[in-house]
């Protein structure tokens, strides 16, 4: 079964410390890995998208991995702010058509 | 910059009723999407929609949903005889393109409460 499992479901951190959240999937056949970050009661809005060539993917602050042999994921906040705070979603789709299978996300809160 | 829109943004209705949600894509976009996500869950992917045809759906996409683009800009999920466990969020998200690396744009999201 097309699975997505994040971990750790939650996580506090203080301002300015760095943290690391992990995913692993089991999509198959693979096309991409995302990650969204989620305010809530928002829509997803997307941060890093990788293909199966790509090893890692920078945006600002935030830099995505991707080991598509051992099927892991992770996303690594550095310097984090009180805006971070947030659900951090790991997105997989597969080669075939447009649907995306969702992780259930990590709950992100930093403290000041 | 463009964005998806969704309205209403919270919609109560009775249990037995029809409920529509609407969404206007990003207007270069041509393949839009439904998800829902239940509170404290996953969100889940209902359905996929291109050149005026459903190109993919879920389980979840029974009989009682139904997609439809009216007109140029919206972008509507019907709901025929909402049942207690429709209550979630529901997101409109839309893409320039299928597959691959293209990115799915998702709107704010409506919360439906179903009583």
């Amino acid at each position: 079964k097309n699975q997505v499992e994040q971990s750790p479901q939650s996580l506090i951190i203080l301002e300015g410390k760095n943290c690391t959240l992990q995913c692993n999937y089991t999509v198959s056949p693979f096309s991409n890995l995302r990650w969204y970050k989620q305010d809530t009661g928002r829509g997803p809005v997307s941060l890093t998208i990788m293909t199966f060539s790509e090893n890692t993917k920078s945006n600002g602050r935030y830099t995505a991995t991707l080991d598509a042999d051992t099927k892991q994921s992770s996303l690594h906040i550095t310097a984090s702010q009180l805006s971070d705070s947030a659900s951090y979603i790991c997105v997989v789709s597969r080669r075939a058509g447009n649907m995306l299978t969702f992780g259930g996300g990590t709950r992100l809160m930093v403290k000041p | 910059e463009p964005e998806v829109t969704q309205t209403p943004s919270h919609q109560v209705t009775q249990m037995g009723q029809e409920v529509i949600l609407r969404c206007v894509p990003i207007s270069n976009h041509l393949y839009f999407y439904w998800y829902r996500q239940i509170l404290g869950q996953k969100v889940e992917f209902l359905v996929s929609f291109y050149n005026n045809e459903i190109s993919e759906k879920s389980e979840i996409f029974d009989d009682q949903f139904s997609v439809e683009r009216p007109d140029g800009s919206n972008f509507t999920l019907k709901i025929r005889s909402t049942k207690l466990e429709d209550s979630a969020m529901y997101f409109c998200a839309s893409s320039e393109g299928s597959g691959g690396a293209n990115e799915q744009f998702f709107g704010p999201g409506t919360r439906l409460t179903v009583l």
